[in-house]
Formats: C-alpha cells, structure tokens, sequence
C-alpha cells in the first residue's frame, strides 16, 4: 500500500493567515491526490482532486499543487469557518490511502 | 439534490455480522458513470477505505478486509449495502458510504457516517 504523509499534524493560525500543508507519498503518485476537509462531527468534504482541480463550489481561497510524491494544500487567507482536520488522499492505486490528518486551529 | 444516508446496527458482538445499509435520495445508483463506496473511520484514527461498487455489480475491495467485507446494490430499493464478518474491537468506527466518479478515485457525495461499535 502507498503510505500518505501528511505535515504538520497540528497548526495553529490566525484568520488572514496564509496556511499550507503538505502531504508526501511513499512512491510516485503522479497528479492523483485529493484533498478533504473534517469538521467535527461530520462527514469529510472533497475540495481538491487531481492535485489542483478545484471541486465545484468550493471558494477559491484553497489550493493544491505537487505532482510524483511531494503535494502542497493551501488556503490563502484563513477564515474562522476553516477550523477542521485536513486529510490527503492518493488515488493512484488501489487500495486508495489516506493521510493521518492535520487538525488547523485558530 | 444527491443524498446518501446510512443505517444499521450501532453495536455489533464480536465474530458477528456487520451490516449497513446505505439509502441514496436524489439520485439513481443506476448510474453508469459513478461508483459508490465505503469509507470508515476508527474513533481518532484516519480514514480507511473498505470498497468501491458500481451498479453492474463490479466490485474492488481492500485487501486487508477482502476475506471478510462483502458490499452490493439493490437497484430496485435504490440502496448500497456493507456486510463485514468475524468483527473484532478493531472495527469500531464510523462507516461512511460515499460516491465517486468512473474517471476519479475521489469521494464528491458523502453520507453523514454511522458510529458502528463492537463489543459484547
């Protein structure tokens, strides 16, 4: 299985922050990474597929990038509502894996 | 408006049965172009993906459950449903069904979860 790396597992910010996390693959991936979004209590939310395509309806304060092993997260200026535990996901092969999850405080 | 909403039993005994249902509103899982699969989560730990079916009955399993999960689709009552046997405390978590693309391996249409706990 691919082994999904995420850093760092915990961060704290302050809204207008620039936040960014990364996430690295135990061997080449290519594009197929996804990022989600955890808020407490509730089911992960797809904002980022194929490394950096946007999902419909998500602001575009967040962004992906990264290719092969090494991925970046971003979200440009942080907002109160963005408080959640963030999870990468590799898609290249099967069984899909997902990261341990970087949990973003304010 | 796409809905997945699971249910079942909220505690199973160890080596029994789980099963889960997952009923799909707003949408037909007679789709050819979506596959529908299950996602779990044990209390603080990551996500771990059980399985992915498509309507026509393929099915792609973890392998680290392959032996023991068991998922299909009841076209006719719109429904997705998990068995996974011989449960262990191991398996205590929240089960999520979800839906993905033909093209991508990611999860666009999440249900709320279900807490599912093992214990005598």
């Amino acid at each position: 299985d691919i082994q999904m790396t995420q850093s760092p597992s915990s961060l704290s910010a302050s809204v207008g922050d620039r936040v960014t996390i990364t996430c690295q693959a135990s061997q080449d991936i290519s594009k197929y990474l996804n990022w989600y979004q955890q808020k407490p209590g509730k089911a992960p939310k797809l904002l980022i597929y194929d490394a950096s395509d946007l999902q419909i309806g998500v602001p575009s304060r967040f962004s992906g990038s990264g290719s092969g092993t090494d991925f970046t997260f971003t979200i440009s200026s942080l907002q109160p509502e963005d408080i959640a535990i963030y999870y990468c996901q590799q898609c290249d092969s099967l069984p899909v894996t997902f990261g341990q999850g970087t949990r973003l405080e304010i | 408006q796409l809905q997945l909403q699971e249910s079942g039993p909220g505690l199973v005994k160890p080596s029994e049965t789980l099963s889960l249902t997952c009923t799909v509103s707003g949408g037909s899982i007679r789709s050819n172009i979506y596959y529908w699969g299950w996602i779990r989560q044990p209390p603080g730990k990551r996500l771990e993906w059980i399985g992915n079916i498509h309507y026509s009955g393929s099915t792609y399993y973890n392998p680290s459950l392959k032996s023991r999960v068991t998922i299909y689709v009841d076209t006719s009552k719109n429904q997705v449903s998990l068995k996974l046997n011989s449960v262990t405390a191991a398996d205590t978590a929240v089960y999520y069904c979800a839906r993905r693309p033909n093209d991508g391996n990611y999860f666009q249409n999440w249900g709320r979860g279900t807490l599912v706990t093992v214990s005598s």
